[in-house]
């Protein structure tokens, strides 16, 4: 059964230090999707994107943030000057149209900072 | 304002027993709901959606869901749970038809008493 692929299950990383977080979607899916889940909290959207460009974002995805699909296989979340506070379980998501239809999550990669 | 409730933080059961586990939302049209899954170290699964007809849905692993407008509820059950049901569990909306986000409520943790 297809699955969405997430690459490093934890990661951890200096403060102020850059992240690259990776997945792998489905691959005839066309929307992607970011969202987090700091210990304790909600699962919080943070971007939606399709046709190589953000569709919605979150007021979360500041300007620290950035999403990319370099290879159209890979689908990538940037954090350039990590902080404590972006500590948190980090998800992706594909689904093969809008959100109004089944959203496939991965496994989630874990970023601590320390 | 449009939110998500799950009011149960931790629940737990013995196995066998028959589970219910709570959702209110708070939309203004009837959104999309769902209910997901999280075991330790997995990614979110979906159990069922519900988008409109039939108010009670089937889904995986013998979960149902039963969707009541009149009281804003979409709560999961299972007649009779399994150890392996320990988990997080998780409701979602969809706020409207073409939403690029979900909206998470805060999760159920389940525990299982042998």
């Amino acid at each position: 059964e297809p699955e969405v692929t997430q690459t490093p299950s934890h990661q951890v990383t200096q403060m102020g230090q850059e992240v690259i977080l990776r997945c792998v979607p489905i691959s005839n899916h066309l929307y992607f999707y970011w969202y987090r889940q700091i210990l304790g909290q909600k699962v919080e959207f943070l971007v939606s994107f399709y046709n190589n460009e953000i569709s919605e974002k979150s007021e979360i995805f500041d300007d620290q943030f950035s999403v990319e699909r370099p290879d159209g296989s890979n689908f990538t979340l940037k954090i350039r000057s990590t902080k404590l506070e972006d500590s948190a379980m980090y998800f992706c998501a594909s689904s093969p149209d809008r959100m109004n239809t089944e959203a496939f999550f991965g496994q989630g990669t874990r970023l601590t900072v320390v | 304002a449009q939110s998500v409730t799950q009011p149960d933080i931790h629940i737990t059961v013995s196995e066998g027993a028959s589970l219910e586990l709570r959702c209110n939302y708070s939309y203004g049209a009837t959104p999309y709901l769902f209910w997901y899954v999280q075991s330790p170290g997995q990614g979110l699964q979906l159990l069922l959606k519900y988008f409109s007809g039939d108010t009670l849905v089937q889904g995986i692993k013998g979960f149902e869901a039963e969707f009541k407008r009149s009281q804003s509820s979409f709560n999961l059950r299972k007649p009779s749970v399994h150890w392996s049901d320990a988990a997080e569990y998780f409701c979602a909306v969809a706020p409207f038809q073409g939403a690029q986000k979900l909206v998470f409520g805060q999760g159920t943790r389940l525990t299982i008493n042998p």
